[in-house]
């Protein structure tokens, strides 16, 4: 059973650019969360997602940032008209219960130029 | 509001020695907790976790943590730290309200482990 994986690994894009963070959870988990990692600031919660809902949306900006996870494919994190502030680790994780541990992946790390 | 507090940046303990890694938590209900370590630039580990039960929970590479309630803590030991060891760690809490177990997390603790 393949861990979480997150693609790409690095990802650098200009300012104004769109970037796309792509999850594929582990088999059998339905659970997505995207977080994400700043400097100095440590680990912060964006989104908690299960197959095709949005189920807390409390750590995403409101502009901007946007996230889905449908029936077939990869959960996306969506970041349109990036700035530099966007520049972070952003890390996927997946668990097939609630009340299990969360499973992460190596994380996507954005480059703002 | 919940919380993690990791009060010490950085840990430096010398090899064969024990070691503790210190969290305490805010919480409204009854906490999940969490110890997660990432080497660096890599994705995060799970080590162990406090659903409920037995305070002392046992984890993965040697690791134990014990839960305290009325402390509101749960520090993360080892016996006997090796080197190996030296990373970054992360206590996380989420409460068990709902389905919803989004992690809220302290800021790290980097351990080193001299030889």
């Amino acid at each position: 059973n393949a861990g979480v994986m997150q693609n790409p690994r690095h990802l650098v894009r200009r300012r104004g650019q769109e970037a796309r963070l792509r999850c594929s959870p582990m088999k059998g988990h339905s659970h997505v969360y995207w977080y994400r990692q700043l400097p100095e600031e440590g680990l912060k919660f964006m989104v908690y997602l299960q197959k095709e809902n949005i189920i807390d949306e409390s750590g995403m900006p409101k502009e901007r940032f946007s996230a889905e996870f449908p029936k077939e494919g990869p959960s996306i994190l969506r970041i349109q008209q990036v700035v530099r502030g966007d520049s972070a680790a952003y890390f996927c994780a997946s668990s097939p219960f609630a009340d299990n541990e969360q499973f992460f992946g190596p994380g996507t790390r954005l480059t703002v130029l | 509001a919940q919380s993690v507090a990791q009060p010490e940046d950085q840990v430096n303990v010398a090899e064969g020695n024990p070691l503790t890694v210190k969290c305490t938590y805010s919480v409204s209900g009854n906490p999940y907790l969490f110890w997660y370590v990432q080497y660096p630039n890599r994705g995060l580990q799970f080590l162990l976790k406090y659903i409920t039960g037995d305070n002392l929970v046992k984890g993965s590479y040697g690791f134990e943590a014990e839960f305290n309630k009325s402390q509101t803590s749960f520090h993360l030991k080892k016996p006997s730290a090796l080197v190996s060891d030296s990373a970054l760690y992360f206590c996380a809490v989420s409460d068990n309200a709902g389905n919803n177990r989004k992690l809220i997390w302290g800021l790290g603790t980097s351990l080193a482990v001299n030889p």
